[in-house]
């Protein structure tokens, strides 16, 4: 079985623009998190969507914001980009919405100039 | 609120050495769920062993053995004969059972270096 997909894998945007990464989750998985990993604040919580609704948030602004697709896959789009924006962005998937096992992607790394 | 620590930022072994990885965490939930990530330099996170707080029993994958007590909020992992593959940054992570979703709490990660 195909592991969770991410694309693109590397980006380099300029600050004030704006981006999407697309995320494809396992066969049959429903639940798709994403979490961003920066050396300052590690890895942290994005948002996790399930049935094509956002079921929990963390703690970032307005302007990460995301969706779910009929077929479990998923986007996060970040807007007006800023330089701390820069990160390695993992999706992670799971069979069922909670506490199931996550299964991470190789992440997309986003680069803010 | 959830909180997980390592506080063994970087580990350095020689080849065939045992090394332990500690993991401390912080809850009020009684149902949890304590989760042991690797990270290659390839950047994905995979998925080691997850264990539910209910669960106290040790567990051994080849290896790799876990070592969860209740009484001192510990989840330590360790690995027999290190083995130059096992280079990677290792995340101990906390969940809870919430009706709404999940979310992974992760701790800052071990970076673990074996040489040759």
């Amino acid at each position: 079985k195909a592991g969770v997909t991410q694309t693109p894998r590397y980006l380099i945007k300029t600050r004030g623009q704006q981006v999407t990464l697309s995320c494809s989750p396992i066969s049959g998985h429903r639940s798709v998190s994403w979490y961003q990993q920066t050396p300052g604040q590690g890895l942290q919580f994005l948002f996790e969507y399930f049935s094509e609704t956002q079921r929990n948030k963390g703690n970032f602004p307005g302007r990460f914001s995301g969706r779910q697709f009929s077929n479990s896959r998923s986007e996060m789009n970040v807007s007006t980009l800023e330089l701390g924006d820069s990160a390695l962005y993992l999706c992670a998937s799971s069979l069922l919405l909670s506490p199931d096992t996550q299964y991470f992607g190789p992440g997309t790394r986003l680069t803010v100039l | 609120a959830q909180k997980v620590t390592q506080a063994q930022t970087e580990i350095s072994v020689v080849e065939k050495e045992d090394v332990t990885l500690d993991c401390v965490y912080e809850t009020r939930d009684t149902t949890y769920y304590l989760f042991w990530y690797k990270q290659p330099p390839s950047g994905e996170l995979v998925f080691l062993i997850r264990r539910n707080s209910f669960d106290e029993q040790n567990e051994i994958s080849g290896r790799y053995s876990w070592n969860f007590q209740k009484s001192t909020s510990s989840f330590n992992f360790t690995i027999t004969a290190s083995q130059v593959v096992d280079s990677a940054v290792y995340f101990c992570a906390l969940s809870r059972k919430e009706t709404s979703g999940s979310r992974l709490t992760f701790g800052e990660g071990t970076q673990l270096t074996v040489n040759p």
